[in-house]
């Protein structure tokens, strides 16, 4: 059974403190998206990948956080220095390009204190 | 640009009731259209989607959507709901122009009760 997966789940952290967030998209599908969720904002779009090159990272606050994909199996998605505004969800998703559907990992739920 | 809209931000309903959840869009381009559904603490899982042709659509678990591209909208029903349905629904869209890129509504907590 083919998924996206996400480590960790849960995330505890202090303020200042870098975090690092990881997805594995499922095997052959070559677009990876992180989007972040949060009770006042909903879901966001942050950034998206296609063939591992970035596409739009314009949902991104530049300054603190970054993202890559160092192989077609990896995204990463960073923060330094976290803030406790990031506390939110964060879902990595990913889709074959013929296809329109897009499959979600299960979340990361990050929490900065 | 696009944006979708969700005008119900929580919707109760009986159990074996029929339920309609509302979505709208805004796009000047052509969109494709999805509704997920989302469990508690797990990620996104789509419950249905329009590409194009039949402006009605049958998805997972007895829901269907119907497409009205006069109107904008991508309404979800499902003719009698079961306690195992209370989640949230996200409407979206993408461009039809490739990209794969999704916009989400804020969502629709729907909690079925007995």
């Amino acid at each position: 059974d083919a998924r996206v997966t996400q480590t960790p789940r849960h995330k505890v952290t202090e303020m200042g403190q870098e975090v690092t967030m990881r997805c594995q998209p499922i095997l052959g599908h070559n677009t990876v998206f992180w989007y972040r969720q949060t009770m006042m904002q909903g879901l966001e779009l942050l950034a998206y990948f296609r063939n591992r090159a970035p596409l739009d990272d314009s949902g991104m606050p530049k300054d603190r956080f970054s993202a890559e994909m160092p192989d077609a199996t990896l995204a990463t998605l960073k923060i330094q220095p976290s803030e406790p505004r990031d506390s939110a969800v964060y879902f990595c998703a990913s889709v074959r390009d013929a296809d329109t559907e897009a499959f979600f990992g299960q979340g990361t739920r990050l929490t900065v204190v | 640009a696009q944006s979708v809209t969700q005008l119900d931000s929580q919707v109760p309903v009986f159990e074996e009731a029929p339920v309609e959840l509302r979505c709208n869009y805004s796009s000047s381009v052509s969109v494709y259209l999805f509704w997920y559904v989302q469990y508690p603490n797990q990620g996104l899982q789509l419950l249905l989607k329009y590409l194009s042709g039949s402006t009605l659509v049958k998805g997972i678990n007895g829901f269907e959507a119907e497409f009205n591209k006069s109107q904008t909208s991508f309404h979800l029903r499902k003719p009698s709901v079961h306690i195992s349905d209370t989640a949230e629904y996200f409407c979206a869209v993408s461009s039809t122009g490739g990209g794969n890129k999704l916009t989400f509504g804020t969502g629709t907590q729907l909690k079925v009760e007995l």
